[in-house]
């Protein structure tokens, strides 16, 4: 069974400029989520999905993130503009769904560099 | 709001000793409790779950983890080290808000074994 895939999984971009991450999750997980993971410290929720539907978007910095799940399968966070501390790894991950012990897979994630 | 706390950013130990990293949590109410470890530019790979049941729960990669309900603790556990071990290990707890379900990680352990 394939796991979840991430692309690209290096980015160095000028800050200011727009950058997009791809995930495909495991096949038939409802549940997708965007981590962002900074050196040194445990994975920090940005958007989970349950389907196409966005059901905890709390903590994406909206003024310059955005995320889609079209269909309930692939997604894509975008951030745009840029800025340096967006530097980190942003993480995608997948579960079968629901509440309570469900764990999540992780994608080997996505490094990005804001120069 | 729940929170998970891991004693000590970084562990050492030598080859074939005992490794044991630390993970307590804040809530009143059982939640489920999982470890999830992390190779150098990799993402998170479960190591073991608890949900219900038996609280000595068995991994892979010969680790295993006790929760302990009255001292909020779910502390991981490998009797021999390999060098293979050396990882970032992270402790996440789930919380239920409502409809919301989203894991609470700690900051990480990193592991080092000394030859």
């Amino acid at each position: 069974e394939a796991g979840v895939v991430q692309s690209p999984r290096y980015k160095i971009i000028e800050k200011k400029q727009p950058v997009a991450f791809w995930c495909n999750p495991i096949s038939g997980h409802n549940t997708l989520y965007w981590y962002r993971q900074n050196l040194g410290q445990g994975p920090e929720l940005l958007i989970r999905y349950e389907n196409e539907e966005a059901v905890d978007d709390s903590q994406l910095p909206k003024d310059r993130f955005s995320a889609e799940r079209l269909k309930g399968v692939d997604s894509t966070l975008k951030i745009q503009p840029a800025e340096l501390g967006d530097s980190a790894v942003y993480l995608c991950a997948s579960s079968p769904g629901g509440q309570g012990g469900y764990e999540q897979y992780f994608g080997p994630g996505t490094r990005l560099t804001v120069t | 709001a729940q929170s998970v706390t891991q004693l000590g950013s970084h562990v050492s130990v030598s080859e074939g000793a005992l490794v044991l990293l630390r993970c307590n949590y804040s809530s009143s109410v059982p939640p489920y409790l999982f470890w999830y470890v992390q190779y150098p530019n990799q993402g998170l790979q479960l190591l073991l779950k608890y949900t219900t049941g038996a609280t000595l729960v068995k991994g892979i990669n010969g680790f295993e983890a006790e929760f302990k309900k009255s001292e909020t603790s779910f502390h991981l556990t490998k009797p021999s080290a390999h060098m293979s071990d050396a990882a970032e290990y992270f402790c996440a707890v789930s919380e239920v808000d409502g409809s919301n379900y989203q894991l609470i990680w700690g900051a990480g352990t990193k592991l080092i074994i000394k030859p």
